[in-house]
């Protein structure tokens, strides 16, 4: 069965450092998000991506995150200058349709010291 | 802006037992889905419910929808210790997912 992948699993970073993640979506799918989770609370919505343009952003995607799907298959997101608040699971999500089923990968676990 | 809410519970119940969860929501939402995520990783998507759909079957899971009350309901029939997870619902809609808080299960064997 065909799922979302994402490299690394891990990634330690100084602070002010520029860190990308890495995902591979379903290969058909249309629609690509990142959504974040600080540890202990809520996914929260990043960013959704379609037709190689950002569709939405929420509040927290500011100038220092920036998305790019710079082949057929990966999608990454950038973050310029990491902050210690950056320190979160980073999950990439894939979709076919709109505000239909969205799949995730299993995360970026990144740790901004 | 929509957020899925679950009821703040922490669920600890015996194999077999079945296990129930709600999600409470503030806005007008296409669909709902529940995901479930094992410590510490990804989230796997188990149902969508549409807005205009009342009741949802999959296997040993029934998920209900009530638009009037704004609130879903999971159910996990004949729990299994493989079912341990935190579980979240999410509002779907404005091609986004607001998550809740989560609700976690322990099966104990």
């Amino acid at each position: 069965e065909p799922e979302v992948t994402q490299t690394p699993s891990h990634q330690v970073t100084q602070m002010g450092q520029e860190v990308i993640l890495r995902c591979v979506p379903i290969s058909n799918h249309l629609y690509f998000y990142w959504y974040r989770q600080i540890l202990g609370q809520k996914v929260e919505f990043l960013v959704s991506f379609y037709n190689n343009e950002i569709s939405e952003k929420s509040e927290i995607f500011d100038d220092q995150f920036s998305v790019e799907r710079p082949d057929g298959s990966n999608f990454t997101l950038k973050i310029r200058s990491t902050k210690l608040e950056d320190s979160a699971m980073y999950f990439c999500a894939s979709g076919y349709l709109a505000e239909e089923t969205q799949y995730f990968g299993p995360g970026t676990r990144l740790l901004v010291l | 802006s929509q957020q899925g809410e679950e009821d703040p519970q922490a669920l600890s119940i015996q194999e077999g037992e079945n296990a129930t969860m709600n999600c409470s929501y503030k806005t007008s939402i296409n669909n709902l889905q529940w995901y479930r995520q094992n410590s510490g990783r990804g989230l796997v998507h188990l149902i969508l419910i549409r807005s205009n759909e009342r009741e949802k079957h999959s296997g040993r899971l029934r998920v209900t929808l009530d638009t009037s009350k704004k609130s879903s309901s999971l159910l996990i029939t004949a729990s299994r210790a493989a079912d341990t997870a935190s579980y979240f619902c999410a509002t779907g809609g404005n091609n986004r997912l607001a998550f809740g808080k989560g609700n976690q299960v322990v099966v104990i064997p």
